[in-house]
């Protein structure tokens, strides 16, 4: 078991650019998450993934985000058009199952965006 | 939809000593689970402690427990004898055991708490 993890863990960029993360999830976990943490704040909700199924997006995630599960292994999540209000620290979790059997999240150290 | 207030943004203790970290949640559900979860300056958010709302007993784990009011939509976390690696960010999450809206954590603004040698 080699946790969650997050590429890169830094990304700075210029508005207008578009940028790419990675989570790696732990393996043979069949759900993955993404959210959003600014500073002073606790983290939102993006989305989520059953394998490679997205089941669920939040309002957050507007026609910029884009977030994908290709074979239900790890995710990327895109931002296109980068704004200034996108800088935060994105967040990737995954767990074993349903989360609805009261298993805990597992969480990756994050991506801190800047966007210039 | 649900919301959890964290009225302290911060909060101080003496290593040794006892401290009791605040919650609030507002939800017309029945049936949910609330966490304590922290984050040290690595980022990485990590469980602390869950809850059950139908069980009525108060969970432990550790130096760490919770009281849990459920008619007052009260989750307060107490962290006793606390450790210099205690210092970190302290949020607490809840979660619906709806099928339809059990997938996500709703956080609240969390705590940060700094435990003085």
């Amino acid at each position: 078991d080699t946790g969650v993890s997050q590429n890169p863990r830094h990304k700075i960029t210029k508005r207008g650019q578009n940028v790419t993360f990675r989570c790696d999830p732990i393996s043979e976990h069949n759900r993955l998450y993404w959210y959003r943490q600014t500073l002073g704040q606790g983290p939102e909700f993006l989305t989520y993934f059953q394998n490679e199924a997205q089941l669920e997006k939040s309002r957050l995630l507007s026609d910029r985000f884009s977030a994908e599960r290709p074979k239900g292994s790890f995710s990327t999540l895109e931002i296109q058009r980068t704004e200034q209000g996108d800088s935060a620290m994105y967040l990737c979790a995954s767990s074993p199952r349903a989360l609805r059997t009261n298993e805990k999240l597992f969480f990756g150290s994050g991506t801190q965006l800047s966007v210039l | 939809a649900q919301t959890v207030t964290q009225s302290q943004p911060e909060m101080s203790v003496q290593e040794a000593e006892t401290v009791t970290l605040s919650c609030t949640y507002d939800t017309s559900e029945s049936d949910y689970y609330l966490f304590w979860y922290k984050q040290p300056p690595s980022r990485q958010m990590i469980l602390v402690i869950r809850q059950e709302a139908y069980k009525q007993q108060n969970a432990t784990e550790n130096r760490f427990s919770v009281n849990f009011q459920k008619a007052a939509k009260s989750f307060s976390l107490k962290i006793s004898d606390s450790q210099l690696g205690d210092a970190a960010m302290y949020f607490c999450a809840y979660r619906s055991a709806e099928e339809t809206s059990g997938s996500r954590l709703t956080f609240g603004e969390g705590t940060q708490l700094t435990v003085n040698p």
